[in-house]
């Protein structure tokens, strides 16, 4: 699976879109780049995933490259709760194929 | 929908003791459960990967003797961690993927607090 690339930590006011990248520069042609997010002291969350087209659901939205060597997970109107540390992961859809996680983005959303 | 329940979300025990961990999917059928670890300010650790009916697998440096996986069924996976001592106090957190192909994200429980005195 390809390696992803993220800021350690940013910072995004409430009310205001919180756009987070992730670098997959070695991404092959069959890997989704998902998105889970994690708030201190409890389990990930899903977000979204997506392989070559932008997507968007009721939490966020991922727009991807076309080439797909980058991304970028946006919250379009961050809220306190949002809060967490985010993880870009890039896998192959397949049912056993493991999640490797990375150090994320913690992501502070202030009043 | 996909809702993964982990039980117990904290936990106290003796050192040399056994401490049980369930995870159950609640409305779907998981026939893929992973089990993680996460330490203080660090990222999730796949410990082992558990099909239904079968042995798990686990990752390399993951004692299989201490950390017993069973998955009997495809809504229950159990993590025991056997004589338990105060280094494996951590966070314990499972996922689990539904059989279905077109979701191919995983579901996580809320995780599990151990600490070992």
């Amino acid at each position: 699976d390809a390696k992803t690339t993220q800021p350690p930590s940013m910072d995004c006011a409430e009310g205001r879109a919180a756009n987070l990248p992730c670098n997959h520069s070695t991404i092959s042609g069959n890997e989704y780049v998902y998105w889970y997010r994690q708030i201190h002291s409890q389990g990930p969350q899903y977000i979204i995933h997506g392989l070559k087209n932008n997507e968007t659901n009721e939490m966020a939205s991922l727009i991807i490259t076309e080439d797909r060597k980058s991304s970028t997970l946006i919250l379009p109107h961050a809220t306190l709760r949002d809060t967490a540390v985010y993880y870009c992961i890039a896998r192959n859809a397949g049912n056993n194929r493991k999640l490797i996680w990375g150090l994320g983005t913690s992501l502070a959303v202030n009043p | 929908g996909a809702v993964v329940s982990q039980h117990p979300s904290w936990v106290i025990c003796k050192s040399g003791t056994s401490v049980k961990i369930e995870c159950r999917s609640l409305d779907f059928q998981a026939t893929t459960m992973f089990w993680y670890r996460q330490f203080p300010k660090q990222s999730l650790m796949l410990m082992a990967t558990s099909n239904e009916g079968s042995k798990a697998t686990y990752e390399q440096g993951v004692e299989k003797d201490k950390f017993l996986i069973n998955h009997a069924s495809l809504t229950l996976s159990t993590l025991t961690v056997t004589s338990a001592h105060p280094e494996d106090s951590s966070f314990y957190i499972c996922s689990a993927k539904t059989e279905r192909v077109a979701r191919t994200e995983a579901f996580f429980g809320q995780g599990t607090r151990l600490t070992v005195v």
